[in-house]
């Protein structure tokens, strides 16, 4: 089983919808990230967290560190929020060790 | 003006052969990362370096040799290319907090 367990692993939706990604992990963090990969293949840090809530435009992020859970919402989707969205988690609070990533979260939104 | 950057994009090349993938990053970070992202997309960590030195070298085979000649650089040399080596490399580096990708290297031995 892996460390990092994230779902759905597919999410369709419709523009304007509510979306919200889910990422559980078993073992102790200092830190958890959300990537956004975008169909082009590049990658892009969206958060890192280690407790509550963070925002950024229509994207938040949240974390229970005593459930060892972690949620991405997406507010008024649109299509080009189209991408895979990866959790991830560090264990060194200096960030030199490794991050440890779920199998991501293929999310597709149509117009 | 690119923060982290690799070349080449694409390389193709012939099982046995021998490639090597460079990055650069110009964020002044002191921490930099090559990753393996497979056919099914999962990322995972191959190498970490700090300020040139190897701090984390996970499970990979001793034909991947990471050389760090200053800390805004981290290339990727790997031996006898085989089949199951065909993914996108990707090249990273951090201070403190959040990570910085570079594009992406596809890899396909044929």
């Amino acid at each position: 089983k892996n460390e990092v367990e994230q779902s759905p692993q597919n999410l369709t939706a419709q523009e304007g919808e509510f979306i919200t990604i889910n990422c559980s992990y078993s073992v102790g963090i200092s830190a958890l990230h959300w990537l956004q990969q975008h169909p082009g293949g590049g990658i892009v840090s969206l958060f890192m967290l280690s407790s509550g809530k963070k925002k950024h435009g229509r994207l938040i992020a949240t974390i229970n560190i005593q459930e060892k859970h972690s949620s991405l919402h997406i507010t008024a989707s649109h299509p080009r929020d189209s991408a895979v969205y990866i959790c991830a988690v560090s264990r060194n609070p200096y960030n030199t060790d490794k991050l440890i990533f779920g199998t991501g979260t293929r999310l597709q939104v149509f117009p | 003006d690119t923060a982290v950057s690799q070349t080449p994009k694409y390389l193709v090349t012939q099982m046995g052969n021998d490639k090597s993938i460079k990055c650069e990053q110009n964020l002044g970070h002191d921490t930099m990362y090559w990753y393996k992202q497979d056919s099914k997309k999962f990322l995972k960590i191959m190498f970490s370096y700090n300020n040139k030195e190897l701090i984390i070298n996970e499970t990979v085979p001793n034909r991947f040799s990471p050389k760090s000649p200053d800390k805004a650089h981290l290339n990727l040399h790997i031996n006898s290319l085989e089949l199951g080596d065909s993914a996108v490399y990707f090249c990273a580096s951090s201070q403190w907090d959040e990570q910085f990708f570079g594009p992406g290297t596809r890899l396909t031995v044929l």
